[in-house]
């Protein structure tokens, strides 16, 4: 049980161009799910906190209108790189959570931007 | 500062022995704490929690000891195997309100046949 899914697993976008990606709770819903990013031989960075129905809770440093998050129902949330350029390109995690501590991880999704 | 951090050199040992790996923290005061284990280009998966107030956990071959007073928790992996070789992450969540995980950089094991 607990699986998370995302989509898509990799992209390669033109810079300016905008990206969305996908995370789903697959088999229990999420009251929050959370979205990471992580550059090679880094750690996980918190991007964002999302609870459904509620705007997400962005990290400092983190530009809201760039990185934009729309938690729609309790087993799905989307992140959209907007306007996205080469430095924006990263390895973007999800996670999601019902009650109890336990974060369960996405594949992830890989972002090139040329 | 806070700072959260594991071995940064990877940790080469032989199948069969028990491989040990290192968490350290500071200026933190964790709730408790997390370790993970990560593929290359995968998700993480989680593998144990270990609170406060708990000196150790343990699941199957893997064990986890949590000092507050060092403020360091410790991974081991016993009888370790070819398959146990990936970068395992600890996590330490802080009750700030809500509770926020923050990430330790992750240290590479590699499981000699």
């Amino acid at each position: 049980g607990a699986v998370v899914s995302q989509h898509p697993s990799w992209v390669i976008c033109k810079s300016g161009t905008s990206v969305k990606i996908e995370c789903r709770s697959l088999d229990f819903q999420a009251t929050t799910m959370f979205w990471y990013r992580q550059f090679p031989k880094q750690s996980l960075m918190l991007m964002a906190t999302s609870n459904e129905g509620s705007k997400a809770t962005y990290e400092q440093g983190v530009e809201k209108d760039k990185f934009l998050i729309n938690h729609a129902s309790l087993t799905l949330s989307t992140l959209t790189v907007t306007s996205a350029h080469p430095e924006d390109s990263s390895f973007y995690i999800c996670s999601a959570k019902f009650l109890g501590e336990t974060q369960y991880f996405g594949p992830g999704t890989r972002l090139l931007v040329l | 500062s806070q700072k959260i951090e594991q071995n940064s050199e990877a940790l080469n040992i032989q199948e069969g022995k028990t491989a040990t790996l290192t968490c350290n923290y500071t200026n933190y005061s964790p709730a408790y704490l997390q370790w993970y284990r990560q593929d290359p280009g995968r998700g993480p998966v989680f593998l144990l929690l270990i609170r406060e107030n708990e000196k150790e956990k343990r699941k199957e071959r893997l064990k986890v000891t949590f000092d507050t007073t060092l403020k360091q928790s410790l991974f081991h992996i016993t009888a370790s195997q070819p398959a146990d070789s990936a970068t395992y992450l600890c996590a330490l969540v802080e009750d700030t309100g809500g509770f926020k995980t923050i990430f330790g950089a992750g240290t590479r094991l590699f499981v000699k046949a």
